[in-house]
């Protein structure tokens, strides 16, 4: 069966500081996925996606992450990071011919002045 | 395009009684789903529906969690009888793929937040 696992419950950051987001995947068949960023009281939005070709995938807001097969990795990342930025982060696998996604158990970005 | 419609956003009731969601998705998504995201941990599928057939719902507590989706465009879920462990969000969510299809990312809703007393 197919899982997520995220690395890290609580990631504090000054501003304008790099951080990097953990996920790893187990997966036993072909490996579309996914980065969702949910904001307080709303609900989630994607960020960006990795179906296949180039194994760095840059989405919305400056993030980016990079899909890593040997080590079943898909860590987010972001040069520089904003007050803004605070938010809950989810890795998501897709599972199954029904597009059914499998999400981690998020990870808090706490952004600092 | 308008986004994934649910009601209400905020609903407290207390244990035993029963409760029902509504999510209106985005208009032509073939797709729909429920969530479940209880407080510190990420969403679980509960229920998935390809136009008004379900396709998977092996997380549904079927004893009484339901859903339905009578037309193949809005859909209720409905808890009878909530217990405390139910507090959580419930998330609505919509794509156009259907079996095999090629749309990978869901619209998620806003949710609503149950808290059950």
């Amino acid at each position: 069966a197919q899982s997520v696992t995220q690395l890290d419950s609580q990631v504090p950051v000054f501003e304008e500081a790099p951080v990097e987001l953990r996920c790893n995947y187990s997966s036993s068949v072909s490996v579309y996925l996914f980065w969702y960023v949910q904001y307080p009281n709303q609900g989630l939005q994607l960020l960006l996606k990795y179906l296949s070709g180039s194994t760095l995938v840059k989405g919305i807001n400056g993030f980016e992450a990079e899909f890593n097969k040997s080590q079943t990795s898909f860590h987010l990342r972001k040069p520089s990071v904003h007050i803004s930025d605070t938010a809950e982060y989810f890795c998501a696998v897709r599972s199954g011919g029904y597009n059914k996604l499998i999400f981690g158990a998020g990870t808090r970005l706490a952004v600092h002045p | 395009e308008a986004g994934v419609a649910q009601s209400p956003r905020y609903k407290i009731i207390e244990k035993r009684q029963s409760v029902a969601f509504w999510c209106n998705p985005i208009s032509g998504h073939a797709t729909l789903y429920w969530y479940q995201q209880i407080l510190g941990q990420g969403p679980k599928l509960l229920i998935q529906f390809q136009n008004n057939g379900v396709v998977d719902d092996s997380q549904l507590p079927k004893d009484r969690f339901s859903a339905e989706r009578l037309k193949g465009v809005d859909s209720t879920l409905k808890i009878q009888p909530a217990k405390l462990e139910d507090s959580a969000v419930y998330l609505c969510a919509s794509s156009q793929g259907g079996q095999g299809g090629f749309n990978y990312g869901y619209t998620f809703g806003s949710g609503t937040r149950l808290t059950v007393v």
